[in-house]
Formats: C-alpha cells, sequence, structure tokens
C-alpha cells in the first residue's frame, strides 16, 4: 500500500517550452503533497507544499510563476514547469501525506528526471 | 529553524562488516527523525523513523538507529553489510506541527550518504 507514482518518469524538453510532470498517490487520499527538487549529487529541497482544493504554498526563492502547482483532486498534483531553461534541469520528486491513518509519514514517488536543451 | 547534516558524504564498508552513518540534527521543537534510502532510479524509501517514542529505533532490512538527545544525534547502524545496501541516505527532520488534527510538517533533508559495500 501506499504507493505513489509520478509521470513521465523522465523528460527533454527544449528551452523555452513548458513541461508538466504529474504526481498521484494510487491507493489512498493525499490532502497534502510536496514537491521538491534534486540536484546532482545534492540533497532534496523543497519548493513548495500542495493542499488540495488550494493554492500552493512557495518555500523561499521558488517562483510560484515559473513552477504552478495544482492539486485539483485527493490524489493527484502537478507541478508544470513553465519556459524551462537549461537550470531547471534536474530530478523532480513529490511526496503525498495520507489524509487519514500515519501521522508522521510522507510517501515518496520515484521521481521526474528533466532535462531542458 | 531546523537543519539536518550528515557527517559523511561517503562511506564505504565490505560485506559482512558493520555500518555507521553518522547524523546530528537542530530543531527548535520535538523533532520527528527519519531515515530514508535512494536506490539508483527509484523513489524514496522509509527505513526507520523516530516519533518520540522508544529512543532506539528499529528498521527494515536490520536497520536501527539510537535518538540521542544530549548529543543531538541520530545515527544509523546496521551490524552486518549487505550488498543491497549500497545506496544513498537521507537523515530528515521534521517539526511537529497540528493541523486540524493531524500532524504533518516539512521535512528538511541532510546532505545524503552515498554507502558502498565491497565483497
Amino acid at each position: 500500500g501506499a504507493v505513489v507514482s509520478q509521470h513521465p518518469s523522465w523528460v527533454i524538453c527544449k528551452s523555452g517550452t513548458s513541461v508538466k510532470i504529474e504526481c498521484r498517490s494510487l491507493d489512498f487520499q493525499a490532502t497534502t503533497m510536496f514537491w521538491y527538487r534534486q540536484f546532482p549529487k545534492q540533497s532534496l529541497m523543497l519548493m513548495a507544499t500542495s493542499n488540495e482544493g488550494s493554492k500552493a504554498t512557495y518555500e523561499q526563492g521558488v517562483e510560484k510563476d515559473k513552477f504552478l502547482i495544482n492539486h485539483a483532486s485527493l490524489t493527484l498534483s502537478t507541478l508544470t514547469v513553465t519556459s524551462a531553461h537549461p537550470e531547471d534541469s534536474s530530478f523532480y520528486i513529490c511526496s503525498a501525506h495520507p489524509a487519514s491513518g500515519s501521522n508522521y509519514e510522507q510517501y515518496f514517488g520515484p521521481g521526474t528526471r528533466l532535462t531542458v536543451t | 529553524a531546523q537543519s539536518v547534516t550528515q557527517l559523511d558524504s561517503h562511506v564505504s564498508v565490505s560485506e559482512g562488516t558493520p555500518v555507521l552513518l553518522r547524523c546530528n540534527y537542530s530543531s527548535s521543537y520535538s523533532p520527528s527523525l527519519f531515515w530514508y534510502v535512494q536506490h539508483p532510479n527509484k523513489g524514496l524509501q522509509l527505513l526507520l523513523k523516530y516519533t518520540s517514542a522508544a529512543t532506539l529505533v528499529k528498521g527494515i532490512n536490520g536497520f536501527e538507529a539510537e535518538f540521542k538527545k544530549s548529543e543531538t544525534s541520530f545515527h544509523l547502524t546496521k551490524p552486518s553489510a549487505h550488498m543491497s545496501d549500497a545506496a544513498e541516505y537521507f537523515c530528515v527532520v521534521k517539526k511537529g506541527t497540528n493541523a486540524g488534527g493531524t500532524s504533518y510538517g516539512k521535512l528538511t533533508f541532510g546532505q545524503g550518504t552515498i554507502l558502498t559495500v565491497h565483497p
């Protein structure tokens, strides 16, 4: 149980285009989802917290107009990288916190590797 | 503010020998602490968690960690390394918050420790 999927697992796009990444909780409902970014050989950095039906809360330094987050249902959150540039190339990971059950655990997706050329 | 410091970026051990991955934390509140493992091209997997219960926490795959408040440490250990343990390990701290009766909070990740296991 508690499986989180991400789609696509990897994507290559041209500079200036937009890319959408999906995060789904497959067997539980998630009131809160988190989006992280991981640069090569570095740790995960929280980008934003997404609550179902409300606007996402972005961490300091994260451009909300560039990284659009939508959490329209209890099982789906999307991250859209708009007007992507090579410096946006990174590994994007989402996690989901169940609406019920464990108060402590977040379940992580397998990540999406974005390469902007 | 909370932070996590993993003291070693790389640890190399021989198969069958003990593993020690060190982690120190800083938190203004009673923290929840976690260890996650990340295998190449796979998602993060929770190894174990400390949530203010027993200070010695046992996790999956023979790993355990001891919460030492006086030392602000949460080191991960395993008595005997296996080749399949080779991966990157993250120590994570979460500040306890309450919202609507559930507890969740932002996770702060350490820098990660890459564990290499030699045959």
